[in-house]
């Protein structure tokens, strides 16, 4: 069975640091790779995804992830962040299946001014 | 662009009442899928449905039923609610099963 592992639970910044937010996956075969990210009572926003090809994959909002096949890893990356990106981080794979996606449980970013 | 569309966005209902959830996908998407997001947790698998037929099931309880009808859209219907249903239900879209899903912003079923 496919799973992901967010290790990092809760993770507090400051405004203007650097950002890594950790995935790691179990699967099979390589899967679709993505990170969404939720504000409170919201929906789920996709920053980025990987399918296949270049293994450092740019998304929105500044934000990038880097895919590491030896590793199983999906890790996110902000140079500097900002107060706005405070919210919940999801990591999540896809088999290309009709299962949708399998979530990590969610890394609950703080910003600290 | 159009994106999913999910009603109601908030309900309220007691135990043992009957709720209905109303999926749009994105047009020409033929494929749907339900999540539930209780308070804290991360989405949870419940159904999907590829051209109206019913393609997978995960961890949605007996007491809850699902369609795709022939205009795509999707219905999650759920009956003899407990506190436990409370809880973010979201519907996504795909053209085909796999690949890209775009979310709804979910409905919020509040089971007092």
């Amino acid at each position: 069975a496919q799973s992901v592992t967010q290790p990092d639970i809760h993770i507090t910044v400051s405004e203007g640091a650097s950002l890594e937010l950790r995935c790691n996956y179990s699967y099979g075969a390589t899967p679709y790779l993505f990170w969404y990210v939720q504000s409170p009572g919201q929906g789920l926003q996709l920053l980025l995804k990987y399918f296949s090809g270049d293994t450092l994959v740019q998304g929105i909002k500044g934000f990038e992830a880097e895919f590491k096949r030896s590793q199983s890893s999906f890790n996110l990356r902000k140079p500097s962040v900002h107060w706005s990106d405070a919210a919940e981080y999801f990591c999540a794979i896809s088999g290309g299946g009709a299962d949708g996606l399998t979530f990590g449980k969610g890394t609950h970013l703080i910003i600290q001014p | 662009a159009a994106g999913v569309i999910q009603s109601p966005r908030h309900l309220i209902k007691e135990k043992r009442e009957t709720a209905t959830l109303k999926c749009y996908p994105i047009p020409r998407h033929d494929t749907v899928y339900w999540y539930q997001q209780g308070p804290g947790q991360d989405p949870q698998f419940l159904i999907s449905f590829y051209e109206k037929m019913q393609s997978d099931k995960g961890s949605i309880p007996d007491r809850f039923s699902a369609q795709q009808f022939s205009d795509y859209h999707s219905e999650l219907n759920m009956s003899s609610l407990e506190l436990g249903d409370s809880a973010l239900y979201f519907c996504a879209s795909s053209f085909g099963s796999g690949g890209e899903l775009f979310f709804g912003e979910g409905s919020r079923l509040t089971v007092l």
